[in-house]
């Protein structure tokens, strides 16, 4: 069974640009999370998606979202670009057929910001 | 909220040597609670897990069992290779069916020959 993936897996953009990241749920998986991983913050928690809807949201402020379309594929969108937003993007899949389920994560996405 | 302690890397062993890593956390109920590992440029793998209080995670030889009286999940290996150097991440998930994940800052871990 093919993993998580996500594209593309490294982005230049210019501070005040915006940027479209991809992800690729394994299949059969129907919740998509999203996780921002900084040197300096590490791992947070920006949101997650379940059959279409946002279910639950990490503190990044409004330039960050998302959606998730009905064949469970995520997007995530960053507008208006800082420096700070330079980070290596996660995104993770799981099955959620318990509350215990473990999330399978891709190779991330690396954005810098010049 | 919730959040997990992990102990400061880097930790520097030969070959062959024991390994520990400490991991505490705070919850308010009773979450799972993970350990992941990241290869250089690469995402997280998961490495093990554990459900509820006393249960024993392992795979490839590591180790961790959930101590619910000292909030802890310490992960252990016997005898590590150099292809254990990686960071390896403490995470928690409370088991209300959102996925969320709170990690820990993560531990170097460099392995000698």
């Amino acid at each position: 069974k093919a993993g998580v993936t996500q594209t593309p897996r490294y982005l230049i953009k210019t501070r005040g640009q915006q940027v479209t990241l991809s992800c690729s749920p394994i299949s059969g998986h129907r919740s998509v999370s999203w996780y921002q991983q900084t040197p300096g913050q590490g791992l947070q928690f920006l949101f997650e998606y379940f059959s279409e809807t946002q279910r639950n949201k990490g503190n990044f402020p409004g330039r960050f979202s998302g959606r998730q379309f009905s064949n469970s594929r995520s997007e995530m969108n960053v507008s208006t670009l800082e420096l700070g937003d330079s980070a290596l993007y996660l995104c993770a899949s799981s099955s959620l057929r318990s509350a215990q389920e473990t999330q399978y994560f891709g190779p991330g996405t690396r954005l810098l910001v010049l | 909220g919730d959040s997990v302690t992990q102990m400061e890397g880097p930790v520097t062993l030969s070959e062959e040597a024991f390994l520990t890593i400490n991991c505490t956390y705070t919850a308010t109920g009773y979450p799972s609670l993970f350990w992941y590992v990241q290869y250089p440029g690469e995402g997280l793998q998961l490495l093990l897990k554990a459900t509820k209080a006393d249960d024993k995670g392992s795979n490839k030889g590591f180790e961790a069992t959930y101590r619910k009286e000292t909030t802890s999940f310490h992960l252990e290996k016997g005898s590590v290779q150099v292809s254990d150097s990686a960071v390896y991440f403490c995470a928690l998930s409370e088991n209300t069916g959102f996925q969320k994940l709170v990690f820990g800052t993560g531990t170097r871990l460099l392995v000698s020959p």
